[in-house]
């Protein structure tokens, strides 16, 4: 069975304070694996896709990476604004599902 | 703006009552998806569209029908609501071929009594 697991389930950092976020998923065909930022209230909002190990995306004070069995969120000096709830999902071959880990809720103190 | 629009954005019904929830994309895309976020538990797929007059069913589609009306609209209908139905439930779209997320709408927040 796809499962994603995301950890920790929530995070407090002080501001400037970096810290990473883990995704590890176990999946027959990947086929893409996606992090979203979800503010209270809203819809999931796209953030990164990553296809293949080795792979890194950045935005901002966020960095994505991927390896052949999870995934890496690293968030560098982090600003109030950066409080939310982070998910990963993972699409598999052949699949129009994403598979949704259960998201980190990230709060950043001033 | 660009985007993905649901109504209404929070219901309260009886159990036992029935309802559509809406959602309309204006970007053109080709797919289209209804997931429920409950506590504790990640985004489920309930049913989605790949493409005009095609639908299919996810992970949890009891209990929900849908409709794709036309490239813009994918509407959600709960026959008879039930306690277990309440939930979050989010609309989304993405264009086969692109390489990048699906787009999520705001959300429609669904209390079943």
């Amino acid at each position: 069975e796809d499962q994603v697991t995301q950890s920790p389930e929530a995070l407090r950092l002080q501001e400037g304070e970096s810290s990473s976020l883990n995704c590890s998923y176990t999946v027959s065909g990947l086929r893409g694996l996606f992090w979203y930022r979800q503010d209270p209230g809203k819809g999931p909002e796209f953030l990164f896709t990553l296809y293949s190990a080795g792979e890194e995306k950045e935005k901002e004070r966020l960095k994505a990476t991927l390896t052949k069995k999870e995934s890496f969120l690293h968030i560098t000096a982090p600003k109030p604004e950066d409080s939310a709830t982070y998910l990963c999902a993972v699409r598999v071959g052949g699949s129009e599902k994403l598979v949704f880990g259960k998201g980190t809720k990230l709060t950043v103190n001033p | 703006n660009a985007g993905v629009t649901q109504t209404p954005k929070f219901q309260v019904l009886k159990t036992g009552q029935s309802m559509t929830l809406q959602c309309a994309q204006d970007m053109n895309h080709n797919s289209m998806y209804w997931y429920r976020q409950d506590p504790g538990m990640g985004l489920r797929l309930i049913y989605y569209s790949a493409s005009e007059g095609t639908t299919d069913k996810g992970e949890v589609p009891n209990g929900y029908n849908v409709s794709r009306l036309n490239k813009r609209e994918f509407s959600l209908r709960l026959e008879s609501a039930a306690p277990s139905q309440t939930s979050v439930y989010f609309c989304a779209s993405r264009d086969l071929g692109v390489p990048y997320g699906y787009t999520f709408g705001s959300g429609t927040r669904l209390t079943v009594v």
